[in-house]
């Protein structure tokens, strides 16, 4: 099992541009998120979904979209950076029958925007 | 509104002391669950402990230690004899219980506390 993957582990944009972060898990959890880490707040809900098909907004949503097409991969799509997407994000998968208690988390994407 | 604050932004200490980082939380849920994780150099997060709400045992694992009290909603964490290598951002979350069927698997973290262990 390779748990949770993201891609690409740095990232460099300018104000604007549109670019899709990748997540990818291989323990058929029906749960997925994702998460920002900024200085200082911790990590903050995005978007989370709980299965193929359904998605819904987490506490930071905005500027941010989601889908999820197939069980295995939870994209999040910047449609047009701003400098206060800067951040570290995470992505995060658990399984309905383990209560989404057991969250396994990949190993980060940070995302600078000029 | 469940929260989670962790109130020491920044602590500092010398190899072999102890070391307590606090968290302290609010929900209304009565069902609930309290995790602690790690934050190294690295950047990865690494999964240190889950408590469930009807569990207030303190646990101890090797030099960590956890203290759970209800009464005051708090989830301490204890490193005992610290270590170099225990320098990483520490981060205290709450999972509320999935009796309405709409909490899942969000976790609402604290701001974070950096521990630095110097030689």
């Amino acid at each position: 099992n390779a748990g949770v993957t993201q891609t690409p582990k740095f990232q460099v944009l300018k104000t604007g541009q549109s670019m899709t972060l990748q997540c990818a898990q291989d323990m058929n959890h029906e749960y997925m998120s994702w998460y920002r880490q900024d200085p200082g707040m911790g990590l903050r809900l995005i978007h989370y979904s709980v299965g193929a098909g359904i998605t819904d907004q987490g506490e930071v949503p905005n500027g941010y979209n989601v889908s999820r097409s197939t069980t295995e991969d939870f994209p999040l799509r910047l449609l047009s950076a701003a400098p206060s997407q800067t951040s570290v994000y995470f992505c995060a998968s658990s399984l309905r029958t383990s209560g989404y208690n057991e969250q396994f988390f990949g190993p980060g994407t940070r995302l600078t925007v000029l | 509104a469940q929260k989670v604050t962790q109130a020491q932004t920044e602590i500092s200490v010398v190899e072999k002391e102890d070391v307590t980082l606090d968290c302290v939380y609010e929900t209304r849920d009565t069902t609930y669950y309290l995790f602690w994780y790690k934050q190294p150099p690295s950047g990865e997060l690494v999964f240190l402990i889950r408590r469930n709400s009807f569990d207030e045992q303190n646990e101890i694992s090797g030099r960590y230690s956890w203290n759970f009290q209800k009464s005051t909603s708090s989830f301490n964490f204890t490193i005992t004899a610290s270590q170099v290598v225990d320098s990483a951002v520490y981060f205290c979350a709450l999972k509320e219980g999935n009796a309405g069927g709409t909490s899942y698997g969000k976790l609402t973290f604290g701001q974070g506390t950096i521990l630095t262990v110097h030689p």
